[in-house]
């Protein structure tokens, strides 16, 4: 089956650092996706990504689809405190039915001292 | 946007009991839900694809018996958790695919904390 391998699993910095983190998978994905999943809450979307080279910006958040479509990054610029958060990479290998179901990464823990 | 609401956000039952977990996409019609568990420190592992109108799909490893799916409607999908043990207290949710044209990406609900003594 698909993998998806995160890393770092954590991270800590100091306020105002820049982040970043990446995925890649032993397969190829047509979709990838960045959520932050805070304690104790469900995931939230922070960036889609459906073309392979796709570049996209979310304020301070960054993530580009890679062109071999078995990797992806995401860039947090100038970290604030409240950027504290699990942040996990999904993928999705086709489309329609099943296809739609995601891999999930196994997370990046992000720590900011202020 | 797309909205999911998930409830409850937490329960506490009896060993023995079972417990309802509720999907609803409030702003949209989801023919695709998705129901994950997830273990402290851990990611969220697919238990199963909640399709409107027929059966769920479940993952290899996971007891349709025990985790019974059910998708009514358009907007609604309900994860019951029969005969529940203290090995089955964990962290449920339910996502949904918005299948409306510009949405990305697919919506959450905010989890249940299921806990069996």
């Amino acid at each position: 089956g698909q993998q998806l391998n995160q890393s770092p699993q954590s991270m800590f910095i100091q306020e105002g650092e820049d982040v970043s983190m990446n995925c890649t998978s032993s397969s190829i994905f047509n979709t990838w996706l960045w959520y932050k999943q805070d304690p104790g809450e469900g995931p939230v979307l922070l960036i889609a990504l459906y073309k392979a080279g796709e570049l996209t910006s979310n304020g301070r958040l960054t993530a580009q689809f890679g062109i071999t479509r078995k990797d992806s990054f995401l860039n947090i610029s100038a970290s604030i405190p409240s950027d504290v958060g699990i942040y996990f990479c999904a993928g999705r290998f086709g489309s329609g039915g099943s296809n739609y179901k995601l891999t999930f990464g196994k997370g990046t823990l992000l720590t900011v001292n202020p | 946007g797309a909205v999911v609401s998930q409830h409850p956000s937490r329960v506490i039952c009896k060993s023995g009991t079972s417990v309802k977990i509720e999907c609803r996409s409030l702003d949209f019609q989801a023919t695709t839900m998705f129901w994950y568990r997830q273990f402290p420190k851990q990611s969220l592992m697919l238990m199963a694809t909640s399709n409107e109108g027929s059966k769920a799909t479940y993952e290899q490893g996971v007891e349709k018996d025990k985790f019974l799916i059910n998708h009514a409607s358009l907007t609604l999908s309900t994860l019951t958790v029969t005969s529940a043990h203290p090995e089955d207290s964990s962290f449920y949710i339910c996502s949904a695919r918005d299948p409306r044209p510009g949405i990305r990406g697919y919506t959450f609900g905010s989890g249940t904390r299921l806990t069996v003594v």
